[in-house]
């Protein structure tokens, strides 16, 4: 059982590109969410799932875009790339909106 | 706006010894705590959770206490090892929605053979 499989997880940007952090599943998990670790900072929310089709901004969206048209993925896009936009990148989903949140193992991402 | 405040930033013991961190909440909506284990290189994974109906649970040698009056609660570590050596999230949910957690800034404790 692969869980949460998160692609790349090292990435270079120059600012103003564009690219997608893969995010899949393999539990037939219901919802899913992005978040974003810096130093010092935590976790902080991103953007949320509640199933395909659904989703939802969290604490700092400003700058992702995100969709759900399968159960199994949620890709995150950043739009044009900053280097504020530096940092690990984590999905995570869980069965219930009530139950236990499992991770992958993040997306470094590198903005210069 | 800070919603879970969680110290210390570092901790550092010896083998055998109890480590203990600490988290505050300010919205009295959140329901549910879990603590978060993250070893260098990977992801997040739940370590113990308590919601508000409990003041004390315990899974092996991890200890979460609540006191919901002070809105306050930690985690101890009893019999520390080194293999505990990681980064500890406290974390904060409400209404059901344990997706969408808000976590405290994280704890790196490194134990000492």
């Amino acid at each position: 059982n692969a869980g949460v499989t998160q692609t790349p997880k090292f990435q270079v940007l120059k600012t103003g590109q564009s690219m997608t952090l893969q995010c899949a599943q393999d539990m037939n998990h219901e919802y899913m969410s992005w978040y974003r670790q810096d130093p010092g900072m935590g976790l902080r929310l991103i953007h949320y799932s509640v199933g395909a089709g659904i989703t939802d901004q969290g604490e700092v969206p400003n700058g992702y875009n995100v969709s759900r048209s399968t159960t199994e993925d949620f890709p995150l896009r950043l739009l044009s790339a900053a280097p504020s936009q530096t940092s690990v990148y984590f999905c995570a989903s869980s069965y219930t909106s009530s139950g236990e949140l499992f991770f992958g193992e993040g997306s470094r991402l590198t903005v210069l | 706006q800070q919603q879970v405040k969680q110290s210390p930033q570092s901790l550092i013991v010896q083998k055998g010894g109890i480590p203990i961190i600490n988290c505050a909440y300010e919205n009295t909506a959140f329901d549910y705590f879990p603590w978060y284990q993250q070893f260098p290189g990977k992801g997040p994974a739940l370590l113990i959770a308590i919601r508000p109906d409990v003041s004390e649970k315990k899974e092996g040698r991890f200890t979460i206490s609540f006191n919901k009056s002070a809105k306050q609660f930690s985690l101890h570590i009893m019999d520390s090892q080194p293999g505990d050596s990681a980064t500890y999230f406290c974390a904060a949910g409400s209404g059901g929605s344990n997706y969408k957690l808000t976590f405290g800034k994280g704890t790196l404790l490194t134990v000492n053979p």
